[in-house]
């Protein structure tokens, strides 16, 4: 069966440290990748998806990057984090793309201070 | 590119009631329609989704209607017990993999 990871479950960083963050998919080939932020209280923003290696669409301007060096790894990353960027940070993966059940990792809860 | 919204915001039933939860989309190409419940600190969990070929579909206390024509869905939850208490998300996707979700409803089943 399919299985997704993400780490770390939480991370607290100062304004203006770097980030990353790692989601891997186990199960499964050529999966589709995305990223969601969640801040509090709010609902899903997708940030980023990837449809295979080095295939990566943002939807959202920000100080935010995502990289996929490998079938089934997704990092997401920022060289200098804001407050804003504290949030509920969601990897999921899908079969197909479009028209498909997504699937979500554990999360990251990140804070900024 | 898609937009959607749901409502209510928050519900608040008693428990053995009835909620409903409505979501509207603006893009016709949309053909995939999930629901994800969300409880306090955990993941997006799918509860059920629908295709756009297909009007209403069921699972134990939990159902899904969609009317293509107005553009909207619902989800329908009956019996509530306080363990449906969570956040539920729908979404709605186009054929080019931008599934975009609503705001999400909290619901509250008081005993």
């Amino acid at each position: 069966s399919q299985t997704i990871h993400q780490w770390p479950a939480t991370l607290v960083q100062p304004v203006g440290s770097p980030l990353s963050l790692e989601c891997t998919v186990e199960g499964t080939s050529n999966p589709n990748l995305y990223w969601y932020r969640q801040a509090a209280g709010r609902g899903l923003q997708l940030l980023f998806y990837s449809v295979g290696i080095g295939q990566i669409s943002s939807e959202v301007p920000q100080n935010l990057s995502a990289s996929r060096p490998q079938d089934r790894q997704f990092i997401l990353s920022s060289k200098k984090l804001l407050l804003s960027d504290s949030g509920f940070y969601l990897c999921a993966w899908s079969v197909d793309p479009g028209g498909d059940t997504q699937y979500f990792g554990p999360g990251t809860r990140l804070t900024v201070l | 590119g898609e937009n959607v919204e749901q409502h209510p915001s928050t519900l608040s039933v008693q428990e053995g009631d009835s909620a409903v939860i409505k979501c509207t989309y603006s893009d016709s190409a949309s053909n995939y329609f999930p629901w994800y419940k969300q409880e306090l600190g955990k993941r997006p969990q799918l509860i059920i989704d629908i295709r756009s070929n297909v009007g209403e579909k069921k699972d134990q206390r939990i159902a899904v209607t969609l009317n293509k024509t107005a553009k909207h869905f619902s989800l329908h939850i009956t019996e509530t017990q306080p363990e449906d208490s969570a956040v539920y998300f729908c979404a709605a996707t186009p054929f080019n993999n931008d599934m975009r979700f609503g705001a999400g409803t909290r619901l509250t089943v008081k005993p």
